[in-house]
């Protein structure tokens, strides 16, 4: 059974401290590594696809990293805006739903 | 596109009565999902289609709950009767993914929808 694991469930941040959140998965063959972001009273929102080992990905102050067993979302110098929980998903290769893992709650403290 | 469209937003009703939730997906695409969230559980698949067929309802926690696709621009959860453990937010997403044209395709990109906040007294 495919599994994700986010660590830790709540991070509170100054701005401008940089940080990194975690995603450890089990899958039977990876297909995609997710990443969304989750606004309060919102629905999920893609931020990346990761798709093999050492592949990185970067958006603004955001940079997904992956290996064959976690993914690390990496948060240079962040704002109060960049405050939302993070959410991680896989999809593996018998091309099955996303599962997701709980989420990261992140708090950029001005 | 004004992306995945769901009603209502928040629905409060009181145990046993029945409960719809609509979702309009994104045209064009041909799969659909339907989620449920919880604090303690996160986001769990209760349901998904792939061309308006039922590929898997395995997550769908017992009969109270069933889940219709009419047509490539609708779809409907209903919850009867309700029970107050039902309360949660639930999402409806869609996406371009499985059989397309026949053939498989790869990374399922999901678009989700603002999401129905039940609660069941």
């Amino acid at each position: 059974e495919d599994q994700v694991t986010q660590s830790p469930e709540a991070l509170r941040l100054q701005e401008g401290e940089s940080s990194s959140l975690n995603c450890s998965y089990t899958v039977s063959g990876l297909r995609g590594l997710f990443w969304y972001r989750q606004d309060p009273g919102k629905g999920p929102e893609f931020l990346f696809t990761l798709y093999s080992a050492g592949e990185e990905k970067e958006k603004e102050r955001l940079k997904a990293t992956l290996t064959k067993k976690e993914s690390f979302l990496h948060i240079t110098a962040p704002k109060p805006e960049d405050s939302a929980t993070y959410l991680c998903a896989v999809q593996n290769s018998g091309n099955t739903p996303l599962v997701f893992g709980k989420g990261t709650r992140l708090s950029v403290i001005a | 596109d004004a992306g995945v469209i769901q009603s209502p937003r928040h629905e409060v009703t009181e145990m046993g009565q029945e409960v719809t939730l609509r979702c309009k997906p994104i045209s064009g695409h041909n799969s659909l999902f339907w989620y449920r969230q919880t604090m303690m559980r996160g986001l769990e698949l209760l349901i998904y289609f792939n061309n308006n067929v039922p590929i898997d309802d395995s997550g769908m926690p017992e009969d109270r709950f069933s889940a219709k696709m009419p047509n490539a621009s609708f779809s409907t959860l209903k919850i009867q009767p309700s029970e107050p453990r039902d309360s949660a937010v639930y999402f409806c997403a869609s996406s371009l993914w499985g059989l397309v044209r026949g053939f498989s395709s790869g990374a399922n990109v999901l678009t989700f929808g603002a999401g129905s906040r039940l609660t069941v007294l």
